[in-house]
């Protein structure tokens, strides 16, 4: 079957790095990407990476794609209590690049 | 930016009901999208809709049909409402067409919390 893996709750003190991690299904997926879901709001995307790049890092954000065991990080750098949401890896399948696949979420807590 | 607009927040309806979420967005996407959300099971589609009168089942249509009339407009109607359809509903809308801006990218309305007694 298709399943998108990640982790369900992830809890890390303020100022500390968060690494939240994602098994996706498909090694020729076109692109993957981290949404980030905060409390009753829709999803909005954090940030993607094409296949073809091993690493991107925007500001805070640190995304690695390990595509020989199609695995997905996101790193979050000096963690803060608005980061505290939910996050969603989803991938793009190479056969349908339109419809993505989203995995379960990761909630995300920051305590101070 | 774009926008995506869901018509209710909230609603509460009986069991039997027949319920309509709309959606609108105004970036001129050709696909749009409606998923369920569930704690544990992440984003499960429902439907999409790649083009005016065109539409797709997705993992989980059953229960559920939509319409999609006018490019800018994708509504969710769930026929006769059951308890098992108590959730969140997410509108998601992209690009489409393969072109060079398309990596993608959905854009999320806010969500439409459906509860029914």
């Amino acid at each position: 079957g298709e399943d998108v893996e990640q982790s369900l709750f992830l809890s890390v003190r303020e100022g500390d790095s968060s690494v939240i991690n994602c098994t996706y299904t498909d090694s020729s997926s076109t692109y993957l990407y981290w949404y980030k879901q905060e409390p009753g709001a829709g999803l909005q995307l954090l940030t993607y990476i094409f296949s073809n790049m091993d690493m991107k890092q925007d500001q805070r954000l640190t995304v690695l794609l390990n595509k020989k065991d199609k695995h997905l990080s996101l790193r979050i750098a000096d963690t803060q209590t608005g980061d505290s949401a939910i996050y969603f890896c989803a991938e793009s399948p190479p056969y349908n690049t339109d419809k993505l696949i989203f995995g379960t979420g990761t909630r995300l807590q920051v305590f101070p | 930016d774009v926008k995506v607009t869901q018509s209710s927040r909230y609603l509460v309806k009986r069991t039997g009901e027949k319920v309509f979420l709309e959606c609108v967005q105004d970036m001129d996407h050709e696909n749009m999208f409606w998923y369920r959300q569930d704690p544990g099971l992440g984003l499960r589609l429902i439907y999409f809709s790649y083009d005016v009168k065109m539409k797709e089942k997705g993992d989980i249509p059953e229960g559920y049909s939509v319409s999609r009339e006018k490019k800018e407009r994708f509504s969710l109607i769930l026929e006769s409402a059951s308890t098992n359809q108590t959730s969140m509903y997410l509108c998601a809308s992209s690009f489409g067409s393969g072109g060079a801006q398309d990596t993608g990218e959905l854009f999320f309305g806010e969500g439409s919390r459906l509860t029914v007694l």
